[in-house]
């Protein structure tokens, strides 16, 4: 079975810097693209960015509102994704979701889901 | 920037029929864009309910089907629930830098 579980959201000030994970387990997630998606509170969802697989090249792609302010790594021998979060905006302020991207019959889509981790940015 | 649109908001009663949309604010909607549907309940994390168009995720009910309808994606529910109450969301790839982008949801009431 599936499992993602996000961690390390944190009450953190404007400005500041904050890395949360998301732990994987229950497929090959060395093989796996990897996204963060969020939804900040009375707004709809939102994707942050992508990670590749390394046999994919290990790149990344980010939406235009975290571009050049949030990073997405991976450590395949922990089976962890990372988001690197820096210079943080109130608006920042949401639930963060790690979805899985299978690539089944060469579509595009999330698979599955973690339940999220709350970063809230207040001064 | 790319804008996907979405209706607001959908009232359906109990045992009907709803079809929700998803269109581009520039162009129309194709199965290249790979159009994809999210569903999502308070306190719950999204669950992936169509992708690649019309291909429904496993374990999603067969009254949930994927479509392209004129020049837009659809989402159609038949014979809704009360727990089909939620937020809808589609999403299309911009193909140019594999880039997804979420329509802005639409939330489903069934009263």
């Amino acid at each position: 079975e599936v499992q993602l579980v996000e961690s390390g959201g944190v009450l953190v000030k404007p400005g500041e810097s904050l890395r949360i994970s998301c732990a994987a387990s229950g497929f090959s997630f060395s093989y796996s693209w990897m996204n963060w998606v969020r939804r900040a509170p009375g707004k709809g969802l939102e994707w942050i960015g992508r990670i590749k697989s390394k046999i994919d090249g290990g790149t990344t792609a980010y939406g235009a509102s975290v571009q050049g302010r949030f990073s997405i790594s991976r450590d395949d021998s922990r089976k962890t994704m990372f988001l690197q979060m820096n210079s943080l905006q109130i608006e920042d302020t949401a639930v963060y979701y790690c979805t899985t991207e299978p690539l089944i019959d060469a579509a595009y889509f999330f698979g599955s889901w973690g339940q999220g981790t709350l970063v809230t940015v207040s001064s | 920037q790319t804008v996907v649109t979405q209706e607001p908001s959908f009232s359906v009663s109990p045992g009907g029929t709803v079809t929700l949309t998803c269109a581009l604010r520039s162009g129309s909607v194709s199965t290249s864009y790979y159009p994809s549907w999210y569903q999502q309940t308070p306190g719950q994390p999204p669950r992936t309910l169509i992708y690649n168009t019309n291909t429904r995720s496993y374990g999603v009910p067969d009254r949930f089907s994927g479509s392209i309808l004129g020049s837009r994606a659809a989402l159609t529910i038949t014979g809704a629930q009360a727990d089909d109450e939620g937020d809808y969301y589609c999403v299309l790839y911009m193909t140019s830098d594999i880039s997804a982008v979420f329509g802005g949801g639409t939330h489903l009431t069934v009263l």
